[in-house]
Order: structure tokens, then sequence, then C-alpha cells
């Protein structure tokens, strides 16, 4: 299993305003995520973080709104940059353990960065 | 894009009672995940199921994945208020693809 944490737990920001999101995993992972959600609802993929290597986004996110960085196998960040009210949610990092063969992987999830822009 | 609709979005009922959630897809999938989200926490992993007809238990939640693998569901005998959460299910292809989810809330 992994034990993940994320730093702010919550955060009021300004219009504008750009947020990093930390996230520390408590052992070396290949595969990290990062997701948005709104309260209540399903979760969507942002990005892989990819380490030592340009994130992977998928289609509706941007690398100039969610920069992402991976420096080491425990770590990562997702800033959100020039923030508007449509931001507000909830972003979730995740790690993955992968077993190779298939129904064996688990997705292990922070506790989520509650972000609400004014 | 493989869609994965979950049924009903919303449920509310009294302690004690049965219900069922369902999850299914446009196409067939390789493997299913169904998680449990609690507010204020990340989703938790509750169960993988991997073979067409495979039936897994988890103390009172009974997971089933259909014959042909497009579609499973999740059962919950005498449901609890702990049950209360966020219901997903979610395949993992190359990346992840999460369901629309089910929220329960079970009255005392």
């Amino acid at each position: 299993s992994a034990v993940i944490s994320q730093k702010p737990s919550r955060d009021i920001c300004q219009r504008g305003t750009s947020l990093t999101i930390q996230c520390q995993v408590d052992s070396q992972v290949t595969m990290m995520f990062w997701y948005r959600q709104q309260p209540g609802q399903s979760l969507t993929l942002i990005a892989t973080a990819n380490q030592g290597s340009e994130a992977t986004y998928e289609s509706g996110f941007v690398i100039d709104k969610f920069p992402i960085s991976r420096p080491n196998l425990t770590f990562s960040t997702l800033t959100v940059s020039n923030m508007s009210p449509e931001d507000s949610s909830i972003y979730l990092c995740s790690v993955e353990d992968r077993r190779g063969s298939v129904g064996t992987d688990t997705q292990y999830f922070g506790p989520g960065t509650r972000l609400t822009v004014l | 894009t493989q869609l994965l609709e979950q049924s009903p979005q919303f449920l509310s009922i009294q302690e004690g009672e049965n219900l069922t959630v369902y999850c299914n897809s446009s196409s067939v999938f390789s493997s299913l995940q169904w998680y449990r989200q609690e507010p204020g926490e990340g989703p938790v992993l509750l169960v993988t199921v991997v073979t067409g007809g495979e039936v897994k238990k988890l103390k009172r939640l009974t997971f089933q994945f259909g014959d042909a693998r497009k579609d499973s569901s999740l059962h919950i005998t005498a449901a609890q208020p702990g049950d209360t959460g966020l219901y997903l299910c979610a395949e993992r292809t190359y990346k992840y693809i999460f369901g629309t989810g089910t929220r329960l809330k079970v009255l005392a």
C-alpha cells in the first residue's frame, strides 16, 4: 500500500492568482496522476506526472494552465495558474501500484485539495 | 472513448435496506474496479473483477462482473450509515477511466 499526503488541504484564492498543490508519497512509485473532481461527482484525469520528463496531459488540459513537476519518485506538484472561479474544485493526486498482470493494479489516492476561487 | 455509466446517480435509503448499483460500458472491460469515497477523502479501492461472470464478496458487499464483461454491479445487503459515500467504478486501460458515480446516503 501507499500513504499519500497533500498540501494544502484546502484554500481560498483570488481570481488571477496561482496555487501549487504538493503531493508526497511514503514510497517510491512509478505512476502518479492528478485528477479534478467536482464535489459529489466523478473524477477527471488531468495528467500523468512522469518522473524526469514532461507530464502527459489529457484532452482539455494544457501545461500552461496546469504545470506539473515530478522531481523524484515520491513527490509531485500541480500548479493551477491564472485561476478563475471555474477552477474551483477538488484536486486529487494518486499513485499506482502496478503488478504487471490484469486485475492486480491498485490505485491509491491522497485526501485531496479543495480549492475555491473567488 | 470508453464511457462508464453508473445508475442510479443518487440513492437515499433507510438503514437495513438492500441496494444495487450498476456500471455499464459501451465496450468490453479488460477489468473493472469499484471504489468508495467518503467526504473529504480520496477514493479507496474496494475490489477488482477480471473474469466474466465473476462474483466477489466483501462482507455485506457483493460485486458481480457481467458474462460479456460490459457491465458490473455492486449489491449492498442490510445497508448501514457507514456505507454512505460516493461509489465509483473504474477501468484501467492506458489510464484510469472512472464512471459517472453513485452517491449513496444511508439514513439511521
